[in-house]
């Protein structure tokens, strides 16, 4: 399996909702990523989790709380989300937790969630 | 800082021709570039990797090149088709972390 699933693929929320975007990968990736992506831009990286421990924060609200329960699974939990964070959700792994991005350690990416928050 | 430089923004072309995506990076530390294929509300998808000793790599229709010295790659595509219309980003890693510097993509029409 080389993939990364992302559900749900599309997500309608308003700004006083509660929801979760979920991540799987069955590649034995010890690295998974939160990255946010508007319309034609590139994607920005959002959370780093190596080892199932949160290594990186790119000063994302916190209204976004990501939780990774185990090595194959990341969630990005999202509670009061404004208009603007209406864009594609895409999570992405690498085999090294080191989190050095060198060599074979590639990102894998899922095929994204599209958010709008209303 | 890394800064990551697509050209064109934007491309059209006919079917059956061969082109050329640009790519320039300013810091020539890195250990790799990638290209990824976008299609419109998808995901990124890996097309080729090359690493920083290796000067090109191939994929079927797809050649990619690597100039460290002058900061950039190339992606060629070889016999366009319609199907290979997409958004098409490269991306270098950060020497010092996680983090994935993406260019701005070029959004490529190939016209039947």
């Amino acid at each position: 399996d080389t993939e990364v699933t992302q559900t749900p693929k599309h997500l309608v929320m308003g700004m006083t909702n509660k929801k979760s975007l979920k991540c799987e990968q069955h590649m034995g990736h010890r690295a998974m990523y939160w990255y946010k992506q508007k319309a034609k831009k590139p994607p920005e990286l959002m959370f780093v989790y190596s080892y199932e421990k949160l290594s990186i924060n790119e000063s994302v609200p916190s209204r976004f709380s990501p939780e990774c329960p185990n090595s194959s699974l990341l969630n990005l939990h999202l509670h009061a989300l404004q208009p603007e964070d209406s864009a594609l959700y895409l999570c992405a792994s690498s085999q090294v937790a080191a989190g050095v991005l060198t060599g074979a350690n590639v990102l894998t990416f899922g095929a994204g969630s599209r958010l709008t928050v209303l | 800082k890394q800064e990551v430089t697509q050209i064109p923004a934007a491309l059209s072309v006919p079917e059956g021709e061969n082109l050329v995506l640009n790519c320039s990076f300013t810091d020539s530390a890195i250990y790799n570039l990638q290209w990824f294929r976008q299609d419109p509300g998808k995901g990124l998808t890996s097309l080729l990797l090359i690493q920083s000793s290796q000067r090109e790599q191939t994929s079927g229709r797809l050649n990619a090149s690597l100039d460290k010295s002058s900061g950039r790659s190339t992606l060629y595509i070889a016999a366009s088709q319609p199907g290979d219309s997409a958004t098409y980003l490269c991306a270098v890693p950060e020497t010092s972390g996680s983090r994935l510097t993406f260019g701005e993509g070029t959004q490529l029409t190939v016209n039947p």
